[in-house]
């Protein structure tokens, strides 16, 4: 089945590290972008950017360079969202997204989400 | 950076009801359009992408129109699981969702 699976709901303190997961299943994962998108607590949805998992290029919104890094591994098809140092600020449902269908590039296919809370 | 205004930000209708839902771009997006329902507790769902075409498994109760910086999606006759958040997205210049349309039930 063509899925994206992402890891569980994380709480963490302010300053803490975190890595969140998105691991596909039923699709070729290097011929399509993973797109990580945000939805904080009573909010719209936020395009963060997006990682090609054939060269682990990635591209970040405005508001979110320099805050997040994305990356992946191709040996076991798993896209990876990371902070270095949670702010409160950071507390949101985070889902991964990506182009696998048949709707000419657009995120047809979507994690389930990762709510991450921050707080001390 | 494109910015996606969509309107009117709450639709209260009925089952039954037709709902058309705006978005206007600050700039040309060509067709470079789409539009997703969120339901709580949901991930989005790809209605419509390029501006008009449905997506795969889309009701065709669900159509979308316009170009260049004015764009609607029009639901023909709404029905119980259609009430939820809608947002527009462009990917014309980089990737933008507006600000999201609530269709709630009057």
């Amino acid at each position: 089945e063509v899925q994206l699976v992402q890891s569980g709901a994380e709480v963490r303190k302010p300053g803490e590290s975190l890595k969140i997961s998105c691991k596909a299943f039923g699709f070729t994962f290097t011929n399509y972008y993973i797109a990580w998108v945000r939805q904080m607590p009573g909010k719209g949805l936020e395009w963060m950017g997006i990682i090609y998992p054939g060269d682990s290029s990635a591209r970040y919104s405005p508001s979110f360079q320099g805050q997040v890094t994305f990356s992946a591994d191709k040996s076991i098809t798993t896209a990876y969202l990371q902070w270095i140092s949670l702010k409160a600020s950071d507390t949101a449902m985070y889902f991964c997204a990506s182009p696998a269908g048949y709707s000419d590039g657009w995120p047809d296919l979507w994690g389930q989400g990762t709510l991450i809370t921050v707080s001390s | 950076e494109v910015v996606l205004t969509q309107s009117p930000a709450t639709l209260s209708l009925s089952p039954g009801d037709r709902a058309t839902l705006t978005c206007r771009a600050s700039q040309s997006v060509s067709n470079y359009l789409a539009w997703y329902q969120l339901k709580p507790g949901q991930a989005p769902r790809l209605l419509i992408y390029n501006a008009s075409n449905r997506a795969t498994g889309i009701p065709a109760r669900f159509s979308g129109s316009g170009s260049g910086t004015d764009f609607s999606l029009t639901i023909s006759s709404l029905e119980p699981e259609d009430f939820a958040m809608y947002y527009c997205q462009q990917r014309g210049n980089w990737w933008t969702f507006g600000q999201g349309t609530k269709v709630e039930i009057k």
